[in-house]
């Protein structure tokens, strides 16, 4: 069974970064059949899908956040991570990864205030 | 530009069926999509993948009651023998090779 677990900090500050990791057990993040990425979902609203990795480290962003994202992966860690800079109250959400394909998983979230 | 559409609500009675609609937008009719639930509280469940052709994939655990088909742009969740825990906010999700996106969510309420 594949495991997703979302870690980092539930409170950061406005204008700072957000960096969170994703811990993956049950399956190795070096498997050419899947992608791993991340999702947002702020108060109250839908799933928004923030960017993705592939298994050779390539990835892809959603365009209204790329200037502000950062994803990686540390596969000796099995893990990707996620980094958001200049950060906002609007950015304030639960945060999902998530890996991507048939079957596709979701870690449990992690919920991410931005506030001073 | 690649989006899916999906009804706001939806409402069924305990032990009857109920159909969830997920609209590819134009250009994209071909595209396979996956379901995804999500009951109140908690995090997303994924369903299935979803074909253009009708054939889909279930993740573990989730039972037969759980199926899907497509016509067209259309891609449909069908839910048998509905339950009560069946009640919850559902999602499709599509990609293509740089971009993935999700619908607005159906909330479904069971009577």
């Amino acid at each position: 069974q594949v495991r997703l677990q979302e870690s980092g900090p539930g409170l950061v500050k406005p204008s700072e970064t957000l960096s969170l990791t994703c811990t993956v057990s049950g399956g190795s993040i070096s498997d050419s059949n899947y992608y791993w990425g991340w999702v947002r979902q702020p108060p109250g609203k839908g799933l928004a899908w923030i960017g993705t990795i592939n298994y050779g480290g390539a990835t892809d962003y959603n365009p209204s956040l790329k200037s502000r994202l950062t994803i990686s992966m540390d596969t000796s860690q099995n893990q990707f991570s996620l980094s958001v800079t200049s950060v906002t109250a609007a950015d304030t959400a639960v945060y999902y990864c998530a890996r991507w394909g048939s079957p596709s998983y979701w870690g449990q979230g992690i919920r991410v205030n931005v506030s001073s | 530009q690649l989006m899916v559409t999906q009804s706001p609500s939806a409402s069924a009675s305990l032990g009857a069926s109920v159909t969830l609609t997920c609209t590819l937008s134009s250009g994209h009719s071909s595209y396979a999509i996956t379901w995804h639930q999500q009951q109140p509280e908690k995090g997303p469940r994924f369903l299935m993948k979803l074909d253009s052709d009708g054939s889909h994939t279930r993740g573990a655990g989730i039972p037969d009651r759980f199926s899907g088909s497509s016509s067209g742009a259309e891609r449909y969740l069908i839910i048998s023998s509905l339950q009560s825990e069946d009640e919850a906010d559902y999602y499709c999700q599509t990609w293509d090779s740089f971009i993935r996106v999700f619908g607005g969510g159906t909330k479904l309420t069971v009577l």
